[in-house]
């Protein structure tokens, strides 16, 4: 069965340091996503991703963050200067289509910034 | 009011039990409507979509109230393996439907 696949599956990083998520979302999938859960909370949006570009962002997803599909493969999440409270969980998703067809998850990565 | 509201639970029930979940949403033009289930420290993996008419896969059914703004999930016969977080989830008209909101999660525990 296709999946999700993300790397690493565990990052710890130094405060003001720049870290780089990866991604490979189900091949004929053409929107991708990424979501952070904070331990404890609930699964919050960050940035959808259709056709090279971004679709969507949330509040979270502010000047530090940035995606990007390198090549026809792989999907990143790029922080530019971590912080304390950018710890939590990193989810890539994908989906086949856009408009709320269901996403598929990948088993995240977590984050830990000391 | 929040985007999406769920009652956290715990909900404690014996196996063969049947259980109920509620999901509020406050935005009317919401179009598409999800239940996922979360494993403790996993991903959130998709159980259903909720479709207006109704759904039901197996054990499993969802319902959509448009009027009330309210999306529900019943589970019949539970399993020790239905232990988990059941987040409600969905996606506003109005943003393309590239973004979607989670509610906080119903957390079951089902209990030999």
């Amino acid at each position: 069965e296709p999946e999700v696949t993300q790397t690493p599956s565990h990052q710890v990083t130094q405060m003001g340091q720049e870290v780089i998520l990866r991604c490979v979302p189900i091949s004929n999938h053409l929107y991708f996503y990424w979501y952070r859960q904070i331990l404890g909370q609930k699964v919050e949006f960050l940035v959808s991703f259709y056709n090279n570009e971004i679709s969507e962002k949330s509040e979270i997803f502010d000047d530090q963050f940035s995606v990007e599909r390198p090549d026809g493969s792989n999907f990143t999440l790029k922080i530019r200067s971590t912080k304390l409270e950018d710890s939590a969980m990193y989810f890539c998703a994908s989906s086949e289509r856009g408009q709320g067809t269901e996403a598929f998850f990948g088993q995240g990565t977590r984050l830990t910034v000391v | 009011r929040k985007e999406v509201e769920q009652d956290p639970g715990p909900f404690n029930v014996p196996e063969g039990a049947t259980v109920a979940f509620n999901c509020t949403y406050s935005n009317s033009a919401s179009q598409s409507f999800f239940w996922y289930r979360q494993d403790c420290r996993k991903e959130p993996k998709l159980l259903m979509s909720v479709y207006s008419s109704g759904n039901e896969d197996g054990r499993f059914t969802a319902q959509l109230n448009r009027a009330s703004q309210y999306i529900s999930l019943l589970i019949r016969d539970s399993k020790l393996s239905d232990s988990a977080t059941y987040l409600c989830v969905v996606t506003p008209r109005n943003t393309g439907g590239f973004k979607t909101i989670f509610g906080a999660g119903t957390r079951l525990f089902v209990k030999a």
